[in-house]
């Protein structure tokens, strides 16, 4: 079992807002990632760190974080949003890295 | 431009070995982790440990431990990872990604190497 908690699904209206979270004890100490897979593809960064994007990824991404939550928010999701996202960061110890089960989000 | 390429696809038969790799190019191989992931048929990403090319500290997953090797051989900036007898339940996605040292983000992903494990 996954030390990170992700709800299972998430639908937005195209254009809308959706915040995806991710819950955990060690996210009160430790930065959260955020990983896009899209079917048959490997995963894709994100974001990282304090709210950190690659250059690639669109700035409609962010994150924030309250407490053992972390949340993904996607402003005006688009068409090419929908994918599976993923957070990670390092367990309780601090010494392991560990995923959430993943969120698969739905643009409807 | 960094690149993980990893070896091809494998199918293999219950209790025979296997050495998959990932070759690192673009950047500075001995100065970042590289870490193995493991993901099963419909399933979420699992960490699976991970390797430091510069001094060969490697650190797995409890739920790995044992089970599989990870090293690497940095005169050819390649990363490997090794099981001595498959079984069944190996069969999976197996991605490589990179770790820069002291963070917890994987910022580039190798295409990934498809293991089946069929007898």
């Amino acid at each position: 079992s996954s030390e990170l908690t992700q709800d299972p699904a998430v639908s937005v209206a195209l254009g809308q807002t959706v915040r995806i979270t991710c819950q955990g004890d060690s996210l009160r100490n430790f930065y959260t990632s955020w990983y896009q897979q899209k079917p048959g593809q490997a995963p894709v960064l994100v974001i990282y760190g304090r709210n950190d994007r690659p250059s690639v990824i669109p700035d409609r991404f962010s994150v924030s974080s309250s407490g053992n939550t972390a949340s993904l928010t996607i402003t005006g999701a688009q068409a090419e949003d929908e994918a599976v996202y993923y957070c990670n960061s390092r367990d309780s110890s601090g010494n392991l890295l560990v995923f959430g089960g993943g969120t698969k989000l739905t643009v409807l | 431009e960094v690149q993980l390429v990893q070896s091809g696809a494998e199918v293999k038969k219950p209790g025979e070995s296997l050495k998959i790799s990932c070759k690192g190019s673009g950047y500075s191989f001995t100065t970042y982790w590289i870490a193995w992931v493991r993901q099963m048929p419909g399933k979420g990403l699992e960490w699976m440990g991970i390797f430091y090319p510069g001094d060969s500290d490697t650190r797995y997953s409890p739920s790995f431990q044992g089970q599989v090797t990870i090293s690497a051989d940095k005169s050819i900036t390649t990363a490997y990872l090794q099981w001595n007898s498959l079984k069944a339940s190996d069969t999976a996605m197996y991605y490589c990604a990179r770790l820069p040292p002291g963070l917890e983000y994987f910022d580039f992903w190798g295409q990934g190497t498809l293991v089946t494990v069929s007898s």
